[in-house]
């Protein structure tokens, strides 16, 4: 079975650009996930989907950036327009549900210059 | 006071030798508790679940909670090189919101 994948692994933008984060959940899992690691900080949770609804965006930073997973399959992470202290690594996971258990792809690299 | 605290480490432990990893959490509320493990440059893996108070083992792994004391550990036996890792403390605070609050990881060593 596959696992999470992302897409790209690694982005390099200039500041004011606009990114486009992919992430492909395992199939079936209906509940997907956003998170991000700044450098030096711990991994933080920006938002979760069940199938295409988002449930809980509380941690989205600000209005640079939109989530979307149309037919509750696939998301992506828009970051519109990039700024430096988004540089970081954004991780999807996704789940089951129930108890929680999270699966986690490889991460993007997102640098902004 | 961070929501999920762990010693960052580096800790360094000898091949053979039981790595004990440690983590507390604020919200006395949390349900579910987690511990990954991440290679330098890879995603976090799961490697053990817990929910209820008590001792969960699984092969050389061990967690153990304690929700009176707000305390999670992960016990390693018969440590490997294998093991050196990050390895990240995750909770869950309530079922059915289930964003998972980390902690900033530690740096776990195997000397051979």
């Amino acid at each position: 079975e596959a696992g999470v994948t992302q897409f790209p692994s690694h982005s390099v933008i200039e500041k004011g650009q606009t990114v486009t984060l992919r992430c492909d959940p395992i199939s079936g899992h209906d509940n997907l996930y956003w998170y991000r690691r700044v450098m030096g900080k711990e991994i933080k949770f920006l938002l979760h989907f069940v199938k295409e609804s988002k449930q809980d965006e509380s941690g989205m930073p600000n209005n640079r950036f939109l989530a979307e997973r149309t037919g509750g399959t696939y998301s992506t992470l828009k970051v519109q327009p990039a700024e430096l202290e988004d540089s970081g690594v954004y991780f999807c996971a996704s789940s089951l549900g129930g108890l929680g258990e999270q699966f986690f792809g490889p991460g993007t690299r997102l640098t902004v210059l | 006071q961070k929501e999920v605290e762990q010693n960052s480490g580096p800790l360094s432990v000898p091949e053979g030798a039981i790595a004990s990893l440690n983590c507390t959490y604020s919200d006395r509320g949390s349900q579910s508790f987690f511990w990954y493990r991440q290679y330098s440059g890879k995603s976090p893996e799961l490697i053990m679940s817990i929910y209820s108070n008590g001792d969960k083992e699984d092969g050389r792994f061990t967690a153990q909670l304690n929700k009176a004391s707000q305390y999670v550990s992960l016990l390693i036996r018969d440590s490997q090189p294998s093991d050196s890792a990050t390895y990240l403390c995750a909770v869950n605070k309530d079922f059915g919101n289930e964003k998972l609050t980390f902690g900033t990881g530690t740096r776990l060593t195997i000397i051979p």
